[in-house]
């Protein structure tokens, strides 16, 4: 079973410009969540998604934003792009139920100039 | 709220020790624990997991987790260490009082995570 794919793997953008991540989760997997990783705040928790509906969100702007298709592939998308908003995006899907663990993809690396 | 707390940013263990990488919780209910590991340029990996039951988890690898409602620990522990353990490891948590009806859950909140070293 594939797991779970993230592009573009790497990203390079300007100030003020905004960006679109994609997330392509395990079969069967409906539940996808996204995390902000820097070396100075660690993992922070964006969003999760369950079958086309935000269920939680974290403590980001509204420049963060996401949705959720039918097929369970997620977007996240940042506007106004700004210099602290360099990191790795990692995105995590599971199965329903709460007890699962999520399973994590590679990450996209975004470099904001 | 719920938090974690990972008190050592970094483990150095000589190959073919046991190791600990240590992790304090805290949260308003009882908790879900889960350890994850990270390697250079790669998402977490899924390790091993606390819910219920048993205080001593057994996961991926050879590692295994100590859960201890008391001390609010969930420590991570390898009886015999490989210079390949050597990664970033992450505890988190996921309070149980924070859970939705149809599968939904919180997002996990993450320890700073613990730079494991194994020496040669």
């Amino acid at each position: 079973k594939a797991g779970v794919t993230q592009t573009p793997r790497y990203l390079i953008k300007t100030r003020g410009q905004q960006v679109t991540l994609s997330c392509s989760p395990i079969s069967g997997h409906r539940s996808v969540s996204w995390y902000q990783q820097t070396p100075g705040q660690g993992l922070q928790f964006l969003f999760e998604y369950f079958s086309e509906t935000q269920r939680n969100k974290g403590n980001f702007p509204g420049r963060f934003s996401g949705r959720q298709f039918s097929n369970s592939r997620s977007e996240m998308n940042v506007s106004t792009l700004e210099l602290g908003d360099s990191a790795l995006y990692l995105c995590a899907s599971r199965l329903a139920g709460e007890y699962n663990e999520q399973f994590f993809g590679p990450g996209t690396r975004l470099t904001v100039l | 709220a719920q938090s974690v707390a990972q008190p050592e940013d970094q483990v150095n263990v000589a190959e073919g020790n046991p190791l600990t990488v240590k992790c304090t919780y805290s949260v308003s209910g009882n908790p879900y624990l889960f350890w994850y590991v990270q390697y250079p340029n790669r998402g977490l990996q899924f390790l091993l997991k606390y819910i219920t039951g048993d205080n001593l988890v057994k996961g991926s690898y050879g590692f295994e987790a100590e859960f201890n409602k008391s001390q609010t620990s969930f420590h991570l522990k390898k009886p015999s260490a490989l210079v390949s353990d050597s990664a970033l490891y992450f505890c988190a948590v996921r309070d149980m009082s924070q859970t939705y009806s149809g599968g939904g859950a919180d997002g996990l909140t993450f320890g700073k995570g613990t730079h494991l070293i194994i020496q040669p």
